[in-house]
Order: structure tokens, then sequence, then C-alpha cells
């Protein structure tokens, strides 16, 4: 299996700061790497796909880059809105794997 | 709009077998072009990818959960169906049912989630 890892596990921000949150894999996927964000109680939301796609309806202060290993999320902005666990996820070979997840708290 | 829901049992006991249907409405599983997906997420843990199916029957199962786990569908009732056999408390989460798009990269719509907890 693919191991996808997430760096920082957590980070504390203040609203309009600047996030970057990191996933590496443990070999080479391409692009196939999308970013999702998870609020307690609430099922994952897709924010960006294929490293770099931007999903409709999502704010244009969310965007990926990378390719092979190593990937980021950014969050250019913070809003309240955005305080909430981030999951990368690798779909280049089966099983599609998860990284473990990195908490955004609030400063 | 694409909406997905979750349908089941809360409980099972261990041993038996762990029984879900996902109930798509606002799009045909029968039109194509789309994998309907299984994923569940342990009490305070990360997300697990448990597989896939296509409206034709292909399936694609995470090996570590292959010898238990079948995924089918109804395309007359828009629905798929999760079954994982031979359950232990390992196996208490909660499980979405989500769609997995077309380009099979991502999953773009989720049920709410329904927990499942394995407990005699």
């Amino acid at each position: 299996d693919i191991q996808m890892t997430q760096s920082p596990s957590s980070v504390s921000a203040s609203v309009g700061d600047r996030v970057t949150i990191t996933c590496r894999a443990s070999q080479g996927i391409s692009s196939w790497l999308a970013w999702y964000q998870q609020k307690p109680g609430k099922a994952p939301k897709l924010l960006i796909y294929a490293a770099s796609s931007l999903q409709s309806g999502v704010p244009s202060r969310f965007s990926g880059s990378g390719s092979g290993t190593d990937f980021t999320l950014t969050i250019s902005s913070l809003q309240p809105e955005d305080f909430a666990t981030y999951y990368c996820q690798q779909a280049n070979s089966f099983p599609h794997t998860f990284g473990q997840g990195t908490k955004l708290e609030i400063k | 709009q694409v909406q997905l829901q979750e349908s089941g049992p809360g409980l099972v006991k261990p041993s038996q077998t762990l029984s879900l249907t996902c109930t798509v409405s606002g799009g045909s599983i029968s039109s194509g072009g789309y994998y309907w997906s299984w994923i569940r997420q342990h009490p305070g843990k990360g997300l697990e990818w448990i597989g896939y199916i296509y409206y034709s029957g292909s399936t694609y199962y995470n090996p570590s959960l292959k010898s238990r786990v079948t995924i089918s569908v109804d395309t007359s009732k828009n629905q798929f169906s999760l079954k994982l056999s031979s359950v232990t408390a390992a196996d208490t989460a909660v499980y979405y049912c989500a769609r997995t798009t077309a380009r099979r990269d991502s999953l773009d719509y989720w049920g709410q989630g329904t927990l499942v907890t394995v407990s005699s």
C-alpha cells in the first residue's frame, strides 16, 4: 500500500493567516491526489482533486500543488469556517489511502 | 444535486455480518461514469477506503478487508450495499458511502455517515 504522511498533525493559526499543510506519498503518485476538509460530526468535503484543481464551489483561498511524492494544501487567508481537519488521499493505486489528517485549530 | 444516504443497523454482534445500504438520489447509478464507494472512520481516527463498485458490478476492494467484504449494486432501486462478515470490535466505525468521480481520482459526494457499533 502507498503510505500517505501529512505534516503537521496539528497546527494553530489565526483568522487571516496563511497556512500550508504537506502530504508526502511513500512512492510516486503523479497528480493522483485529493484534499478533503472534515468538520466534527460531518462527512468529509472535497476541496482539491488532481493535486491542484479546485472543486466547484470551493473558495479560491484554497489551493493545491505538487506532483510525484510531495504535495501541499494552502489556505491563503484563514476564515473562521476553515478550522477543521484536513485529509489527503491518493488514487494512483489500490487501495486508495488517506493521510492521517491535520487538525487546524484556532490560536 | 446528488445525495447519498446510508441505512442499516447501528449495532451488530461480534462474528455476525454488518450490512449497510446507500440510497442515491438526484442521479442514476445506471447512467454510468461514476464509481460508488464505501469508506469508514474509526472513532476519533482517520479515514479508511473500503472499496467501490461500478454500475456493471465491477468491484475493487481494500486487500486488508477483501476476504470479508462484498459490495453490490441494485440499479433498479438506485442503491448499493456493503456487507462485512465476521465483524469484531475493531470494525466499530462510522461508515460513509460516497461517489467516486468519473476520473476515479476523488470522492465528490458523500453520505452523512452512520455509526456501526460491534458489541454483544
